[in-house]
């Protein structure tokens, strides 16, 4: 039983280009969660989907952030003409019951904005 | 508005004795409480919890204290390992009025066991 996958480990984009980030939930975890660590920071929350419904987005940015997460298929968080304060680690993390508390989480994917 | 804070950015014990890791909190609405251990280029990964029912919960060499009334939680590891060695993230959460729950977390601190 694999744990959540995250694709790519490391991503470079130039400024102005878009960044996809794919997350693959445990088996059977139909509750995804997206986090962002900011160098020397802790994780801070920006979505949290059920499959087909994002049902928390309150740490999400206006602009340039989405997330999706399709009946079929991985979680993809899509970030928009890319600024370097992107430039981060984001993790994701899946659960049974949709209670935060009993995630587990990725490996993280690392962005970077050259 | 930094409502989870782990004041101390690093510590460094020895192979052998306690580590006691400490959490400060502001939201007094929290009620479940997280200890995460993260190594590098790696996600975090669940360490021990409590519930503020509680005042302390132990797992093995893992023990977690909650005083509710200074808001303030502390991680003892003993006897400490150099496997210890790693980032420790203190986590809170609240039962939201709607919505889901969300993981709040603290700035994190660098724990390095000297053999």
């Amino acid at each position: 039983n694999a744990g959540v996958m995250q694709n790519p480990r490391h991503l470079v984009r130039r400024r102005g280009q878009e960044a996809r980030l794919r997350c693959s939930p445990m088996k059977g975890h139909s509750h995804v969660y997206w986090y962002r660590q900011l160098p020397e920071e802790g994780l801070k929350f920006m979505v949290y989907l059920q499959k087909e419904n994002i049902i928390d987005e309150s740490g999400m940015p206006k602009e340039r952030f989405s997330a999706e997460f399709p009946k079929e298929g991985p979680s993809i968080l899509r970030i928009q003409q890319v600024v370097r304060g992107d430039s981060a680690a984001y993790f994701c993390a899946s659960s049974l019951k949709g209670l935060n508390t009993e995630a587990f989480f990725g490996q993280g994917t690392r962005l970077t904005v050259v | 508005d930094q409502q989870v804070k782990q004041n101390s950015p690093s510590l460094s014990v020895q192979e052998g004795r306690i580590s006691i890791l400490n959490c400060d909190y502001t939201n007094s609405m929290f009620d479940y409480f997280l200890w995460y251990k993260k190594y590098p280029a790696e996600g975090p990964t669940f360490l021990i919890s409590i519930s503020s029912i509680k005042d302390k919960n132990e797992d093995g060499r893992f023990t977690v204290f909650l005083n509710k009334s200074a808001k303030h939680l502390s991680l003892h590891i003993v006897p400490s390992q150099p496997g210890d060695s790693a980032v420790y993230f203190c986590a809170a959460s609240a039962a939201p009025i709607q919505g889901a729950q969300k993981l709040v977390f603290g700035q994190g601190t660098r724990l390095t066991i000297n053999p």
